[in-house]
């Protein structure tokens, strides 16, 4: 079975300080890897995926599969980064039997 | 485009009452999901559709049925509501499998007493 873990409930950092929210998986194949975001009052949405190997709002994360992780990092905390921030998991090949997530960290960043 | 909408926001429901939670897209999407988010739990699969009539159990069926007559809507059936169900409701929907970004609703806050 797939599992998502992160193993900070919350994570309080002063602006300017870098940000690493944690997650580690566990799968047996080639997983497909997102932290996705809410930000207050507003809906769930992507922030970035492992395949694109982009950086979203200044956030990059790398797959590392020998430690099996997908931490989340960002140099230079902004107040706007506040938020809920899931990791999630979907199975290699395009399948559609969705998303496996974690139970999320919030994230605090003080002024 | 009004993306994902899911009706309604809130409910309360007795416990042993029926009801059906909205899930409409406007994104011509095939792909739909039915999660529920327990408290301090990450989002959990109860359903999902790869497309018009074709429908599938993902982790938590139990309790729900669900029908996709249409491409855009994908209403998710509680029947005999129990306390255990009382959670929040994301519906969201993708162009493709997994792999492609997923689209959520705001979500419905469904609390059975």
């Amino acid at each position: 079975a797939q599992r998502v873990t992160q193993p900070e409930k919350l994570l309080s950092v002063f602006k300017g300080a870098p940000v690493e929210l944690k997650c580690n998986y566990s799968y047996s194949g080639s997983p497909e890897l997102f932290w996705y975001v809410q930000y207050s009052r507003q809906r769930l949405q992507l922030l970035l995926r492992h395949i694109s190997r982009e950086s979203i709002k200044g956030f990059t994360a790398d797959l590392n599969k020998g430690e099996t992780s997908f931490h989340l990092k960002k140099p230079f905390a902004q107040e706007e980064d506040s938020a809920m921030y899931y990791c999630a998991l979907g199975r290699s090949g395009g399948g559609a039997d969705g998303l496996t997530f974690g139970k999320g960290t919030h994230l605090i960043i003080q002024p | 485009n009004a993306g994902v909408t899911q009706t309604p926001k809130f409910r309360i429901l007795k416990i042993g009452q029926s009801m059906t939670l909205q899930c409409a897209q406007d994104m011509n999407h095939n792909y739909m999901y039915w999660y529920r988010q327990d408290p301090g739990m990450g989002l959990k699969l109860i359903y999902y559709s790869v497309g018009a009539g074709i429908t599938d159990k993902g982790e938590v069926p139990n309790g729900y049925n669900v029908s996709r007559s249409t491409t855009e809507d994908f209403p998710l059936r509680l029947e005999l509501a129990a306390p255990s169900q009382t959670s929040v409701y994301f519906c969201a929907s993708s162009y493709s499998g997994t792999a492609y970004e997923q689209y959520f609703g705001p979500g419905t806050r469904l609390t059975v007493t």
